[in-house]
């Protein structure tokens, strides 16, 4: 079966300071990854995703993510991080071979002071 | 513009009623998902279809019934509700099909139920 665990449940840091959020999985099937992010009292959105290819995948707000087979991760990284990255941030993975619907992380709150 | 939406936003109920939380969506994607959303928990599955007439079970479907007999909605009922199903829901498409990059998640606001 397939699971998704999310290392940490909170990340506070400061403004300008870099931020690795990490999510490690477990998939019988071929890896379909993605993170997805949420604001307060909104939905999730999708921040990046890996099909396959680039193991090193870039998404919006000057997110990036690597994927690595051997350590089954796919860890979320941004190398100066805003304000407005105050988020929930969700790891997921494709529940099966059919590959539409996700299993999700329990998330982590990313948390940015200045 | 076209976009999934979900109503009633914010719900108040009691212990044995029927609730019923509707999902619209306008892409016609052929799936539809209802996550729910609990403090400890993340998103956890309900329930999915892949079309019209077609629905499976996700991770957590006891207590839940769906039903899709058009494309784009994918109503969730609660037949009795109880105070565990108070929590976020959240409804989502997909296009789905063989491409990959028609695997993405399109996600509602999400319908917040408190069952008292």
């Amino acid at each position: 079966a397939q699971s998704v665990t999310q290392l940490d449940s909170q990340v506070p840091v400061f403004e300008e300071a870099p931020v690795e959020l990490r999510c490690n999985y477990s998939s019988s099937v071929s890896v379909y990854l993605f993170w997805y992010v949420q604001y307060p009292n909104q939905g999730l959105q999708l921040l990046l995703k890996y099909l396959s290819g680039s193991t090193l995948v870039k998404g919006i707000n000057g997110f990036e993510a690597e994927f690595n087979k051997s350590q089954t991760s796919f860890h979320l990284r941004k190398p100066s991080v805003h304000i407005s990255d105050t988020a929930e941030y969700f790891c997921a993975v494709r529940i099966n071979q059919a590959g539409t619907a996700l299993i999700f992380g329990k998330g982590t709150t990313l948390s940015v002071s200045s | 513009d076209a976009g999934i939406t979900q109503s009633p936003r914010y719900k108040i109920t009691e212990t044995g009623r029927q609730v019923t939380l509707m999902c619209h969506q306008t892409w016609s994607h052929s799936y539809m998902f209802w996550y729910r959303q609990d403090l400890g928990h993340g998103l956890r599955l309900i329930y999915y279809s892949a079309a019209a007439d077609i629905t499976d079970k996700g991770e957590v479907p006891d207590g839940y019934v769906v039903s899709r007999s058009k494309t784009e909605n994918f109503p969730l009922t609660l037949e009795s509700a109880t105070r565990s199903q108070t929590s976020v829901y959240f409804c989502a498409s997909s296009r789905g099909g063989s491409y990959p990059k028609h695997r993405e998640l399109f996600f509602g606001e999400g319908s917040r139920l408190t069952v008292l």
